[in-house]
């Protein structure tokens, strides 16, 4: 069974621009979720999709922060315009059940420097 | 919001010693989880606790949930090179969102050969 994937696994970009992360679930996944950790400090939670509907954005940071997941497969994180304080590795996980207690796979991240 | 206090921040150990790292919380957790890291992976879960008290094992690891459901350790137990890595511990109410887990900020483990 394949993981999830994410892509890019590192991106540099320049304050002011564009980037979007896209993840993967592990096939058959309703539940997939965004965290991001920022050097030196704890994971922090995004939010959670199910299958397509976007079950808790809580942790979204501001509107700069854009998630989707059209047709309950892929999810993209898109970050427009792109601040310093971005800067940190998303995370992405999924589950074929709510909650980390089935099976809760996390991808290796994405590295986002923001210069 | 909630937030978990992980120590120590770093470790130093030679191989074969024993390792221990905690978390405590102000509020209280329905379930406790540890997770490793290794360097360009994503957090991998070791050990979940769901009843307060719970001491549960896998492998060379230890865990438990305390008792008052505010705090958590982990011991390794005769630490091997690959045990290398940042460990993690999460906790979970089933009040929120089932996704949303509270992490620590990390322990990240040396271990010298």
């Amino acid at each position: 069974e394949a993981g999830v994937t994410q892509f890019p696994s590192h991106s540099v970009i320049e304050k002011g621009q564009t980037v979007t992360l896209r993840c993967d679930p592990i096939s058959g996944h309703d539940n997939l979720y965004w965290y991001r950790r920022v050097m030196g400090k704890e994971i922090k939670f995004l939010l959670h999709f199910v299958k397509e509907s976007k079950q808790d954005e809580s942790g979204m940071p501001n509107n700069r922060f854009l998630a989707e997941r059209t047709g309950g497969t892929y999810s993209t994180l898109k970050v427009q315009p792109a601040e310093l304080e971005d800067s940190g590795v998303y995370f992405c996980a999924s589950s074929s059940r709510q909650g980390p207690l089935y099976g809760y796979t996390f991808g290796s991240g994405t590295r986002l420097t923001v210069v | 919001g909630q937030q978990l206090n992980q120590s120590p921040q770093s470790m130093f150990i030679q191989e074969g010693e024993d390792v221990s790292m905690n978390c405590t919380s102000s509020s209280i957790f329905n379930t406790w989880l540890w997770y490793k890291q290794d360097p360009g992976e994503g957090p991998v879960l070791l050990i979940a606790l769901y009843k307060a008290g719970e001491l549960t094992s896998n492998g060379r690891l230890t865990a438990q949930f305390g008792i008052t459901r505010k705090d958590s350790f982990l011991n390794i137990s005769a630490s091997i090179p690959s045990d290398v890595g940042i460990y993690f511990c999460a906790g979970q109410n089933y009040g929120g969102s089932q996704g949303n887990l509270i992490f620590g900020k990390g322990t990240k483990l040396s271990v010298k050969p």
